[in-house]
């Protein structure tokens, strides 16, 4: 079967990192990405990691291991505007994307 | 203006109802996609085309039926509402690495 874990929320302070982990079990991989996406709003890309290791743009980075289907968002000096959910997703076979549930982060100050 | 436009953005319909739901596109891309949105779930890919004469199921297609007008047009229509396709649909366009680009969300509740 195919499943993508992450968790359902999390809450940090303002100024903080916070980690987001996703695990992913899929048939086929050809790329995770990152969505943010705040309450009724469209996701909007964040990241894209194919190949092991870690990817940096700006305060955000993404790290990805293939050998052990993990994957993690970094957010760092947290701002409140970045309280949304945050979307892991694999291009899996096919060519097809799988979302995970999603992970609601609040910023609190 | 929008890369992707979704029309209606919200919409209230009863049971049995036939509705249609629009979307447009401007980035050029080939390949459209429909997911919905329901809490807790994610999103579920209901229908996709790679190209104008290319249409494939989703993992959620039943009750749902698509059609791709032109290159920037991927429609998605109920022929039967029902209340459990209450949700929030999404269009997507894609680039060649699968780098979603949504639209706005249309709101649907089937009464």
């Amino acid at each position: 079967g195919q499943n993508i874990d992450q968790p359902t929320e999390m809450t940090a302070t303002e100024g903080a990192i916070v980690q987001i982990n996703c695990t992913y079990q899929t048939s086929g991989f050809n790329g995770l990405f990152w969505y943010q996406q705040h309450a009724g709003e469209a996701p909007t890309f964040l990241s894209y990691n194919v190949l092991d290791g870690l990817e940096e743009k700006g305060r955000f980075s993404s790290f990805l291991s293939r050998s052990k289907g993990y994957s993690y968002l970094l957010l760092k000096e947290l701002q409140m505007k970045d309280s949304a959910s945050y979307l892991c997703a694999v291009r899996g076979g096919y060519n097809k994307l799988i979302f995970g549930a999603g992970t609601r982060l609040a910023v609190h100050p | 203006d929008a890369d992707v436009t979704q029309t209606p953005r919200n919409r209230i319909t009863k049971t049995g109802k036939r509705i249609m739901l629009e979307c447009s596109q401007t980035k050029g891309h080939d390949r459209m996609y429909w997911y919905r949105q329901d809490p807790g779930l994610g999103l579920r890919l209901i229908y996709y085309s790679f190209d104008v004469k290319d249409i494939n199921k989703g993992e959620i297609s039943d009750g749902y039926s698509v059609s791709r007008q032109a290159q920037a047009k991927f429609s998605l229509s109920l022929e039967s509402a029902i209340p459990n396709q209450t949700a929030l649909y999404f269009c997507a366009t894609s680039d060649l690495l699968e780098t979603q680009y949504f639209g706005p969300g249309t709101r649907l509740l089937v009464l």
